[in-house]
């Protein structure tokens, strides 16, 4: 079955410090790629998504990702991290034919002041 | 900015009780989705929504699971017989087309 990876599943890094997280698919087809955030207390959130197009994806509060088709990656980027940035932070992608979503297990993003 | 909301945000029941989780999407999506993440593993698809019926289901979704939008705004998980595994949190989703998913706060399921 198609399937999302996530590795470093506990990253602790200081405000400022850049961010990568990286995402991996096991699929060959069309795939539309997510990044879901998870604030303490709060429902996932859509940080950004790729169907089409440009690889290199803004979505919000400053952060990137970029589909790599060749890798079979969809790493999430962000160059200056903050404390509100602490969240647990979800890769999921659809495969074509079906909607629903396969997920990672999430990265849980701990940044100190 | 609307969203989805789920009741109850917390769900106690005894093993053998049927429990009924309640969504309700946002209004103009045409999507509805059910997933469930048992402490520490992923979250896992459980079943697709569409013009009434199921769309689409994962093999978690037997028997003793059922879907249901009883009206025009809510739309609800059914278990019939819950066991000790069904405990977990359970996110309903809704989408205006077939793409992008927007995810409730959840309902924490607890099975003793």
């Amino acid at each position: 079955a198609q399937s999302v990876s996530q590795h470093n599943h506990h990253v602790i890094l200081s405000e400022a410090a850049s961010l990568e997280l990286g995402c991996n698919y096991s699929y060959g087809g069309t795939v539309n790629l997510f990044w879901y955030v998870q604030y303490p207390g709060q429902h996932l959130q859509l940080l950004l998504k790729y169907f089409s197009g440009d690889p290199l994806v803004k979505g919000i509060k400053g952060f990137e990702a970029e589909f790599i088709k060749s890798k079979f990656s969809f790493n999430l980027r962000k160059p200056s991290v903050q404390w509100s940035d602490t969240a647990e932070y979800f890769c999921a992608s659809t495969f074509y034919g079906n909607n629903r979503l396969a997920f990672g297990k999430g990265n849980q993003v701990v940044v100190i002041p | 900015e609307p969203e989805v909301t789920q009741t109850p945000s917390h769900q106690v029941t005894q093993m053998g009780q049927e429990v009924i989780l309640r969504c309700v999407p946002i209004s103009n999506h045409l999507y509805f989705y059910w997933y469930r993440q048992i402490l520490g593993q992923k979250v896992e698809f459980l079943v697709s929504f569409y013009n009434n019926e199921i769309s689409e289901k994962s093999e978690i979704f037997d028997d003793q699971f059922s879907v249901e939008r009883p009206d025009g705004s809510n739309f609800t998980l059914k278990i019939r017989s819950t066991k000790l595994e069904d405990s977990a949190m359970y996110f309903c989703a809704s989408s205006e087309e077939a793409d992008t998913q927007y995810f409730g706060p959840g309902t924490r399921l607890t099975v003793l």
